[in-house]
């Protein structure tokens, strides 16, 4: 079975370009996430969303996010304009419910630089 | 949510069986405990969950004593291949409330 899919794997990019960043659950769940890693933030929960609608955007930074989930298979991170200190790896993760007690599948990662 | 602590980091040896114990003194009922395993340039992966006692799998065993106010994950004979960072989740079942929030984990290192 397919797992979570994002893409790019690899972004660098130029400070005030806009950056989308996308992801295709695995077929069948329900909630998606959105996470960003930093060394010294650690895994930040930024959104989530159940039944392709957003639960909690309380973990966004600021308005030079969004999310948009518009069908159970996909779903796009935006950053715009972006900034130096958006680099970070950012994580799609699904489960077939919201919970802790639903296991959550982690996508590899969108690895962002902006310079 | 039930609030974790985990030490921040660990060191052993290869072959060594390594315990990572959590607190979780003000966990709920309903609560489950779930440890993820996050290696170097990939996302957490789910290593084990429990609600009580003891459970094992391929990969590890998850000890929960009877008052369930912290749980130990014990690893068996490690190898470097074991070198992760390892995440102790607490939370309400299928609550969708839930916010699946990860601390900063404990970074085992294995030595050869």
């Amino acid at each position: 079975d397919a797992g979570v899919i994002q893409s790019p794997r690899h972004e660098v990019t130029e400070m005030g370009q806009e950056v989308t960043l996308r992801c295709k659950p695995i077929s069948g769940h329900n909630s998606l996430f959105w996470y960003r890693q930093t060394m010294m933030r650690g895994l930040e929960l930024l959104i989530y969303f159940n039944n392709n609608v957003p639960i909690d955007d309380s973990g966004m930074p600021e308005d030079r996010f969004s999310a948009k989930m518009p069908n159970a298979s996909f779903s796009t991170l935006k950053i715009q304009p972006s900034e130096p200190r958006d680099s970070a790896v950012y994580f799609c993760a699904s489960s077939r419910d919201t919970g802790v007690g639903n296991t959550i599948y982690f996508g590899e990662g969108s690895w962002l630089t902006v310079v | 949510l039930a609030k974790t602590t985990q030490p921040i980091s660990m060191d052993s040896y290869e072959g060594q069986e390594v315990n990572i114990t959590c607190s979780h003194n003000n966990i709920a009922t309903n609560d489950y405990i779930t440890w993820y395993q996050q290696f170097p340039s990939q996302g957490p992966r789910f290593i084990i969950q429990g609600y009580k006692t003891k459970v094992t799998n391929e990969v590890a065993s998850l000890f929960i004593p009877a008052d369930r106010k912290s749980s130990t994950l014990s690893l068996p004979r490690v190898s470097l291949s074991d070198t992760a960072v390892y995440y102790c989740l607490v939370g309400g079942g299928m609550n969708r409330d839930d916010k699946i929030i990860f601390g900063k984990g404990t970074r085992l290192h294995i030595l050869p």
